[in-house]
């Protein structure tokens, strides 16, 4: 894996489904693996950042995973509700790039009542 | 904590124009980032500060492009004889130290 990729591009789900995304990346130089919720004419919101291998990070009903051998980080909503709906992102931080993070193209929720 | 602030939200402007956006980050904030996101991508780097200065830049920010911080407080960045391909979202964030990116709500440049 060259860049930060994240499917599906887009996701319909109804009120109360539980849904979960990927995010791939590139495992060496790994330093940190961020997840953000960016909902419209708002600022990105940050949800987690994981650094270990086995990491997993729970906030309400949001959870996510990390995977950093195999390069790759899940995401999971638990009994999605209409304000879920955003635009997820993914970035990955390396060591060999300062501070700088790449993100993914995004996986776009909707969730209809 | 007021979180990030960045003006204007929008900006229209002609090809050919300059503009300027300000980004102020969150007040005990030492790092603080741009980044530049178009339609269907994700956000990409374009530079980093640490206070006062400007540590990395991404092959993206062409020499039309110039960005500073000349107190390690605010930022600028501004773009000069502006093309359409740089209409975007300007994100700008800010984090203490390595830590977590707060971003602000971002600047979006249309150029006709």
């Amino acid at each position: 894996i060259l860049n930060v990729e994240q499917s599906p591009q887009s996701l319909h789900v109804q009120e109360g489904d539980s849904t979960n995304f990927t995010c791939s990346f590139p495992s060496s130089n790994f330093y940190a693996l961020h997840w953000y919720r960016w909902e419209t004419a708002k600022s990105p919101e940050a949800l987690f950042v994981m650094t270990l291998n086995g990491d997993e990070k729970k906030k309400g009903r949001i959870s996510a995973t990390l995977n950093t051998k195999e390069g790759y980080s899940y995401l999971y909503i638990k009994g999605s509700q209409p304000e879920d709906s955003a635009t997820y992102l993914c970035a990955e931080g390396v060591r060999t790039s300062g501070s700088r993070l790449t993100f993914g193209e995004g996986t776009q929720l909707t969730v209809n009542p | 904590d007021t979180g990030v602030s960045q003006n204007p939200r929008h900006k229209i402007t002609k090809r050919g124009q300059n503009v300027t956006f300000r980004c102020d980050p969150i007040s005990e904030h030492n790092r603080l980032y741009w980044y530049r996101q178009t339609l269907g991508q994700g956000p990409e780097f374009l530079t980093y500060f640490q206070n006062e200065a400007q540590l990395e830049k991404s092959r993206l920010l062409s020499d039309r492009f110039s960005a500073e911080r000349p107190k390690g407080s605010f930022s600028t960045l501004e773009i000069q004889r502006t093309e359409q391909g740089d209409s975007a979202m300007y994100l700008c964030a800010s984090s203490r130290g390595a830590g977590i990116q707060y971003f602000g709500a971002g600047t979006r440049l249309s150029v006709l």
